[in-house]
């Protein structure tokens, strides 16, 4: 079965750190890795998507990066700010569906 | 582009009514997905599909629910009866084919749907 895992579930970091968020998958197989934003009750919002020919993707302050053969992806946000909090959520992509993880709600303290 | 458009954002029913909610894709978008999200469950895909043609259905729940696509700039996802386990965000995206796969899925705002 294709799984996708965040841990943790939830993370607190004070302003200006370093984020790092984890995801791991159990299919190695992935055609494309996704990250997306949700902020509380609304949609979510593409951050940075990874197709599965390559090793990352950048965007600002945002890198991902991907690892296929160790099933992992990991997601860093640089000199965090408290605009970050939102819940992160990793997505896998076999053939044409995508399958979520949890998410890993992220607070930056001011 | 307005990106994926949903409605209604809100929608509270009572059990055994019917529910239709709409979606209308990003312009050219080939692939449309329909989601449903709870706090137990997550995200869950529910069906999509390419050049509005369903392709694969195997998340939709229950006979109760249907979906179409009758032009490519309109779908539809019906719950009928709807029941109060049904309560949940109801999430479209769209999304255009790459070399292998698909391409980056925008979502629209979602539905917010209660069954009392």
């Amino acid at each position: 079965k294709q799984e996708v895992t965040q841990i943790p579930a939830a993370l607190s970091v004070p302003e200006g750190e370093n984020l790092v968020l984890n995801c791991s998958f159990t299919d190695s197989a992935i055609y494309n890795l996704q990250w997306f934003r949700q902020d509380p009750g609304k949609g979510l919002t593409s951050l940075l998507l990874i197709q599965s020919s390559q090793r990352e993707q950048t965007s600002g302050r945002l890198n991902a990066s991907l690892d296929k053969s160790s099933g992992r992806s990991t997601l860093y946000i640089a000199a965090s700010q408290p605009g970050d909090s939102a819940t992160y959520l990793c997505a896998a992509g076999w053939d044409y569906k995508l399958s979520f993880g949890a998410g890993t709600t992220v607070t930056v303290r001011a | 582009d307005a990106g994926v458009i949903q409605s209604p954002r809100h929608e509270v029913t009572e059990m055994g009514q019917e529910v239709t909610l709409r979606c209308k894709p990003i312009s050219g978008h080939d692939y449309l997905f329909w989601y449903r999200q709870t706090m137990m469950r997550g995200l869950e895909l529910l069906i999509y599909f390419n050049n509005n043609v369903p392709i694969d259905d195997s998340g939709m729940p229950e006979d109760r629910f249907s979906a179409k696509m009758p032009n490519a700039s309109f779908s539809t996802l019906k719950i009928q009866p709807s029941e109060p386990r049904d309560s949940a965000v109801y999430f479209c995206a769209s999304s255009t084919p790459a070399g292998q796969g698909i391409n980056e899925q925008f979502f629209g705002p979602g539905t917010r749907l209660t069954v009392l």
